[in-house]
C-alpha cells in the first residue's frame, strides 16, 4: 500500500477550477511533486518543490501545501488537460521515494 | 538536451532475470545532483518507484523488491541497468528510467524515457 492517499477519479467542468489531492503524513516534511500522464505516454513532471513549475507547463497549473496534504490545483482547465495525475514524495523514514496512486481527471 | 531510452527484452520466463539498460544522451551521467532512477506501472495502475543510483555508485530500493534487486552504473556507456531476478507474472510491467532531481526536500522525476514493456509468461 501507498504512503500517499489521493482520490481516485475527479471530475471538472471546463474552465473551472479542480484542486487535486496527496495526502500522507511525510507531506509534513518534504513537498511532493506532480505528473501528468497521458495513455500510452510517460508521465509529465507538472510541478515541483515549493511551487516549481517547469519550463513549458501553463501557469494554470500551481501547488501548495497544508499540514499533512499537498495539492494541484488547475485553473481553467482545457480539454487537454484530461488525464492522469500522479503525486509522489518520500517515505516516513526518508530513504525511499514513493508514489500516489493516482488521479484520474475528467474535464467536462 | 537529456535524454533517456529503455531497452531490454519484451518477454521474460517466470523465475528468470529481467534485465534492463537506460541509456542516457545529451548529458554525462557521472553529475552531481541526480539520482538515476527506475519506476514501473503495472497494467491499469499507478506509479511504482523501483529504486534509484546516484553517480557515486549508492543506491537506494523499494523495500518490497531489495531481495531480488540491482541497479548499476555504466559510467563508461553512459548508461545504468537494473536486474530483477526470480519474476513472476506479477513483475509485468512498463518499465520506466527517469533522472530524479534531488532538491534536499523534493524528489522530481524531470526526465523520463518512453518505456518498456516487460512481460512475465512462459
Amino acid at each position: 500500500s501507498s504512503e500517499l492517499t489521493q482520490d481516485p477519479a475527479v471530475s471538472v467542468a471546463l474552465g473551472q477550477t479542480v484542486r487535486i489531492t496527496c495526502q500522507g503524513d511525510s507531506l509534513r516534511n518534504n513537498y511532493a511533486s506532480w505528473y501528468q500522464q497521458k495513455p500510452g505516454r510517460a508521465p509529465v513532471l507538472v510541478m515541483y518543490g515549493k511551487h516549481n513549475r517547469p519550463s513549458g507547463i501553463p501557469d494554470r497549473f500551481s501547488g501548495s501545501n497544508s499540514g499533512n496534504t499537498a495539492y494541484l490545483t488547475i485553473t481553467g482547465p482545457q480539454a487537454e488537460d484530461e488525464a492522469d495525475y500522479h503525486c509522489n514524495s518520500r517515505d516516513s523514514s526518508g530513504s525511499h521515494v514513493v508514489f500516489g496512486g493516482g488521479t484520474k481527471l475528467t474535464v467536462l | 538536451q537529456v535524454q533517456l531510452q529503455e531497452s531490454g527484452p519484451g518477454l521474460v520466463k517466470p523465475s528468470q532475470t529481467l534485465s534492463l539498460t537506460c541509456i542516457v544522451s545529451g548529458g554525462s551521467i557521472n553529475t552531481a545532483g541526480f539520482y538515476w532512477s527506475w519506476i514501473r506501472q503495472l497494467p491499469g495502475k499507478g506509479l511504482e518507484w523501483i529504486g534509484y543510483i546516484y553517480y557515486s555508485g549508492k543506491t537506494a530500493y523499494n523495500p518490497s523488491l531489495k531481495s531480488r534487486l540491482t541497479i548499476s552504473l555504466d559510467k563508461s556507456k553512459n548508461q545504468f541497468s537494473l536486474d530483477l531476478t526470480s519474476v513472476t507474472a506479477a513483475d509485468t510491467a512498463v518499465y520506466f528510467c527517469a533522472r530524479d532531481v534531488v532538491g534536499g526536500t523534493y524528489d522530481a522525476f524531470d526526465i523520463w524515457g518512453q518505456g518498456t514493456m516487460a512481460t512475465v509468461s512462459s
